[in-house]
């Protein structure tokens, strides 16, 4: 059975960098084909992809947060990490991490979200 | 463009179908795979690939799609189906992934 979750802070102060930590079981990254990907959504707005990485290290972001975005993993604590620097009251979000297989265009098993909210 | 665009709200009766839609260019190369929202929850996958549900989706979903647009069907609605429901592909490039704005589902 596959499981996620996500882990951080529940406020940050703009212009701070966010790091959230996804922490998961049931599958390896280091695993052929494996992907984990970070997905949030606003308060009662959509969701809105934000980057991805494989079990090869290979990683992808949007390219309109690229600049404020690093993923990284550390398959030896089943762990992903997103930073996302220069915070923002628009970065406010539920944040979820989730898993993914190279070969499908899905994410298939979501972490339960962890609330940021940006304010001074 | 990298946009999926779908409708707002719709409603529908009980018991009755309701098709929920998705526009987007990159539609024409990748196929949408479906999410579903209630108040609170992560989402949920429903329906992937051409027209596949996972394991525990009642099979009153499917899938279809055609040119640009991918469209999702619950045929004999009920109430435990009201949520919200986003689309999503990979962008034109392959290599991103979008949503669309979502289609908050109210079943009457």
């Amino acid at each position: 059975q596959i499981t996620l979750k996500e882990s951080g802070p529940t406020l940050v102060k703009p212009t701070q960098t966010l790091t959230l930590t996804c922490t998961f079981s049931g599958f390896s990254l280091s695993t052929s084909g494996v992907a984990v990907g970070w997905i949030r959504q606003p308060p009662g707005k959509a969701l809105e992809w934000l980057a991805l990485i494989y079990w090869d290290d290979d990683k992808r972001y949007s390219p309109s947060l690229k600049s404020r975005l690093t993923i990284t993993k550390d398959t030896s604590k089943n762990q992903v990490v997103l930073t996302m620097t220069n915070m923002n009251p628009v970065d406010t979000a539920t944040y979820y991490c989730a898993h993914s297989v190279a070969v499908q265009d899905w994410f298939d098993t979501w972490g339960q979200g962890t609330l940021v909210t940006v304010s001074s | 463009s990298s946009e999926l665009t779908q409708d707002p709200a719709v409603s529908v009766a009980l018991g009755q179908t309701v098709r929920i839609t998705c526009q987007g260019d990159s539609l024409r190369n990748y196929y949408a795979t479906w999410y579903q929202q209630k108040p609170g929850q992560a989402p949920i996958f429903v329906i992937y690939g051409k027209n596949n549900r996972p394991s525990g989706i009642p099979d009153r979903f499917s899938g279809s799609n055609s040119g640009n647009t991918a469209s999702l069907t619950i045929t004999g609605a009920q109430a435990e189906d009201e949520a919200d429901y986003y689309c999503s592909s990979r962008d034109n490039s392959g290599n991103h992934w979008v949503f669309g704005g979502g289609t908050k589902l109210t079943v009457l």
